[in-house]
């Protein structure tokens, strides 16, 4: 069982449709991030929680909704997505959001937006 | 603005061959910087370094830091072509952690 784990690990939905991504951690860290990794382009953070409480949100447009209800699980939720929002949405945890320590990724989640 | 930039953005090799992955950063208030592997999905952990000049060992792979200069460079000995995939570079600072876009490895046998 990989340290972080992501699901469902592809989705395909309609730019009207509500749906969500899951992650959790079992490693017992306190900080969990979401990255866009679109092709060809570095990977851009998302969302930072550190303890529960929200730390970044780097400009990302209010379609994207995420929720941390504890340290172990992060969600992100989808409404009126574009087309240009598929992408791989990878979830990472570290120890906690000083930057002392490295990020364990999941695998992602494949979203495609038709 | 902060930025990292690797160099190159693709590179095929034989098996056998070394190869040398680049990586320059302009951050502000930089902690640290790492190095991942991408196979598929997850990437995972190589590397982290925080003083310049100390090379970090593991197997094949080795890597050194130089803040003076503002790079890093990733080596692969002896490539196989489990080395295929995509590397990326991350640079650490007070507030978030920036990627640069990833050098493909490609080893054919």
């Amino acid at each position: 069982e990989t340290g972080v784990t992501q699901t469902p690990r592809h989705l395909v939905m309609g730019m009207t449709n509500k749906k969500s991504l899951k992650c959790e951690q079992h490693l017992g860290h306190n900080a969990m991030y979401w990255y866009k990794q679109s092709a060809k382009k570095p990977l851009e953070l998302m969302f930072v929680y550190n303890f529960k409480e929200q730390t970044e949100n780097n400009s990302v447009p209010s379609r994207f909704s995420p929720e941390c209800p504890n340290s172990s699980h992060l969600f992100l939720h989808l409404h009126t997505l574009q087309p240009e929002d598929s992408a791989l949405y990878l979830c990472a945890s570290s120890q906690d959001g000083s930057n002392t320590g490295e990020l364990f990724f999941g695998e992602g989640s494949r979203l495609t937006v038709l | 603005e902060d930025k990292v930039v690797q160099s190159p953005l693709s590179l095929v090799v034989h098996e056998g061959d070394t190869v040398t992955l680049n990586c320059s950063y302009e951050v502000t208030n930089f902690r640290s910087l790492l190095w991942y592997k991408q196979e598929k999905k997850a990437p995972t952990f190589l590397f982290m370094l925080t003083s310049s000049g100390i090379e970090k060992k593991s197997g094949r792979l080795s890597s050194i830091l130089d803040k003076k200069e503002l790079f890093s460079i990733l080596n692969i000995t002896a490539t196989q072509t489990g080395d295929s995939a995509v590397y990326l570079c991350a640079v650490k600072n007070n507030n978030d952690m920036r990627f640069g876009a990833g050098t493909r490895l490609t080893v054919k046998p």
